[in-house]
Formats: structure tokens, C-alpha cells, sequence
């Protein structure tokens, strides 16, 4: 069972355009990571928060953690063709990470 | 290579057939998780081990899923009498420390066809 919603599920933009990727859960999360998988690889680790309402900037992509630590949102401004692939977050809880559901982002050169 | 190494790469099977897949970590590092992944899906949860003893198997689907670590290192995860429905891809990662705060490092997953 999925603890964690992504939305949207798939998406796809121009180059240049911004676009923000949401992870929701019922569930609290001592700490939330976000992890970009490209095809034929294992997700590669993105962000680490930890604090509720904690906000870390990586370059373009501006990750925030909810005030009650149950969601978090991803940020890119100015998407890249170098950006595409499938965005994962992952809730933890336990000695367990509880991945969300993915977004699939394709940006368009 | 220095990351987590997943072998084989793809594998094929015939429905009702024995596999093994198998996941050797970072060197060091004492956690290790598997995941099944589904097309354009989150990673699912099935085992994590924490040395050489499964501190968490409440992710495997049913008794026909096994999961090793005999010397805390090289893990395997064996499924019999395999299903159409177990076909995916199985991904092992590694922490350098066991619970959530040491980050997850990923192989690049073994995946299984079950004709």
C-alpha cells in the first residue's frame, strides 16, 4: 500500500517553462527525501528534509517540507531537457522509506 | 564500481520456475532494502536487513518470496514458482547505518520477465 500521493502523475512541459510536483500523505514523516530515476537506473538521491516547514534550494529545483511534516512539493523554474525523468519522494517512518506513487516528467527541447 | 551492484541485469523465466536475484551493497554498509518497482511506479517495499537478520520482512507478498544475508553483505532474494504477476523490477539499495537517516543508495535493479 502507498502511503504517499504524488500528483501530477505524468508531465509534460517546454523547455524554459516551471512546474512544481506535489507528494501528500495522512501520515507524518520524521523526515521526507525526493529522488530522480531515469530509465535502466535506481533512484538517485535528490533532497533530504527533516524539519516541518524546512525549505532546501538545489540550483533550480526548490524542495519544501510541510509545517505537520505529512507532504512536501518540488519546485523547478526553468525546466531542462537534462530534468526529464521520474521524480519519486519517499516518507520516513520507522527504519522504512515509503515511496509515493511518481511523476513522470518529459521536458520538451 | 563502488556502488551498489545488482546481477543479473534482466532475467527471464517461465512461470513456475525458481530465481535468484542477487545485490551486493557499498562496501560497509550495514543496511540493505529490496523494492519491487513497477512501469512508471513508486518502489514497493519488501525486506530490509540490518546486518545478517531481516529486521523488517513485512513488505514480502506471500511465502514464496525469501529473502538472505548470510554474512552481512551479499544479500539475495529468492522467489519459487514464479507468477506472471511477479514481473518487475527489483531494486536493492544500501545505507551506511540502519534507520532513516543515512541516505539510500540504489542499484540499478534486476528485472524479471515471467512468461
Amino acid at each position: 500500500t502507498q502511503l504517499l500521493e504524488q500528483s501530477p502523475q505524468f508531465l509534460s512541459i517546454q523547455e524554459g517553462e516551471n512546474l512544481t510536483v506535489y507528494c501528500n500523505s495522512s501520515s507524518v514523516f520524521s523526515s521526507l527525501q525526493w529522488y530522480r530515476q531515469e530509465p535502466g537506473e535506481g533512484p538517485v538521491l535528490l533532497v533530504t528534509v527533516v524539519t516541518g516547514g524546512e525549505v532546501k534550494k538545489l540550483k533550480r529545483l526548490t524542495f519544501q517540507f510541510g509545517d505537520a511534516r505529512k507532504d512536501s512539493s518540488l519546485h523547478i523554474t526553468a525546466a531542462q531537457p537534462g530534468d526529464t525523468g521520474l521524480y519519486l519522494c519517499a516518507g520516513a517512518a520507522g527504519n522504512q522509506f515509503y515511496f509515493g506513487t511518481g511523476t513522470s516528467l518529459t521536458v520538451i527541447p | 564500481g563502488a556502488g551498489v551492484s545488482q546481477t543479473p541485469s534482466n532475467k527471464v523465466t517461465e512461470k513456475g520456475k525458481y530465481v535468484e536475484l542477487r545485490c551486493d551493497p557499498i562496501s560497509g554498509h550495514t543496511a540493505l532494502y529490496w523494492y519491487r518497482q513497477s512501469l512508471g511506479q513508486g518502489p514497493e517495499f519488501l525486506i530490509y536487513f540490518q546486518g545478517t537478520g531481516a529486521a523488517d520482512d513485512s513488505g514480502l507478498p506471500n511465502d514464496r518470496f525469501f529473502a538472505v544475508r548470510p554474512e552481512g553483505s551479499v544479500s539475495t532474494l529468492k522467489i519459487q514458482r514464479t507468477e506472471r504477476g511477479d514481473s518487475a523490477v527489483y531494486l536493492c539499495a544500501s545505507s551506511l547505518t540502519s534507520g532513516t537517516d543515512s541516505p539510500l543508495h540504489f542499484g540499478n535493479g534486476t528485472r524479471l520477465t515471467v512468461t
